[in-house]
């Protein structure tokens, strides 16, 4: 079936860059994003992939994309306090006939100042 | 041009108890999903509709939650009775027809004591 797996904690100091990353099971996914919550707010979308493409570069965040290891990665550079946020990647199926999106448990990030 | 809205922000109810919550898609947007967050875990979808048609219905949990889009427009999910382990996050999300985004509301917490 479908899953979609994150490491669930990390932590890293203000002015460095954070890496979070996200595995999926789904070979016929055609999108792929992340999304971010911030304590007591709803899911606010910060990016995303099509299936086809290898890099996303957006101002600070870069999305790495390995279809060949289903392998999906936000790096944010000079991560800042207010990027403490729940992070959470979807992937939207190729199969799928909706819309549905596939998440995965989220990675709390951290950040020191 | 308003976001997704969601009402109540957060609701306390005891087991067996009847909540229903109400989400206002963003305006011109056909497509209403809802998903739910249960206890930290990942977040899952629970169904899709397409103007007041269900779509996919297959995350739905069990046949005390009933979900409706009279009109097209808002959609309420009722859980009649609530148990438990219906406790968590429900986010409501919408978006075009052809669009591929899902704008996220803010959330209801719900909370079976």
């Amino acid at each position: 079936g479908e899953d979609v797996e994150q490491s669930l904690f990390l932590s890293v100091r203000e002015g460095d860059s954070s890496v979070i990353n996200c595995t999926y099971t789904d070979s016929s996914s055609t999108y792929l994003y992340w999304y971010k919550q911030e304590p007591g707010a709803g899911l606010q979308l910060l990016t995303y992939i099509f299936s086809n493409m290898d890099m996303k570069q957006d101002q600070r965040l870069t999305v790495l994309l390995n279809k060949k290891d289903k392998h999906l990665s936000l790096r944010i550079a000079d991560t800042q306090t207010g990027d403490s946020a729940i992070y959470f990647c979807a992937e939207k199926s190729g199969s799928s006939n909706t819309g549905k999106l596939i998440f995965g448990q989220g990675t709390t990030l951290q950040v020191k100042p | 041009e308003a976001g997704v809205t969601q009402f109540p922000s957060h609701s306390v109810i005891e087991k067996g108890q009847t909540v229903t919550l109400r989400c206002d898609p963003i305006s011109g947007h056909d497509n209403l999903y809802w998903y739910r967050r249960v206890m930290g875990k990942e977040i899952k979808f629970l169904l899709h509709f397409v103007k007041e048609s269900k779509q996919d219905e297959s995350g739905m949990p069990n046949n005390r939650f009933l979900a409706e889009r009279t009109g097209g427009t808002y959609s309420t999910l009722k859980v009649q009775p609530a148990e438990l382990e219906d406790s968590g996050v429900y986010f409501c999300a919408s978006s075009r027809l052809t669009e591929e985004t899902q704008y996220f509301g803010p959330g209801t917490r719900l909370l079976v004591l």
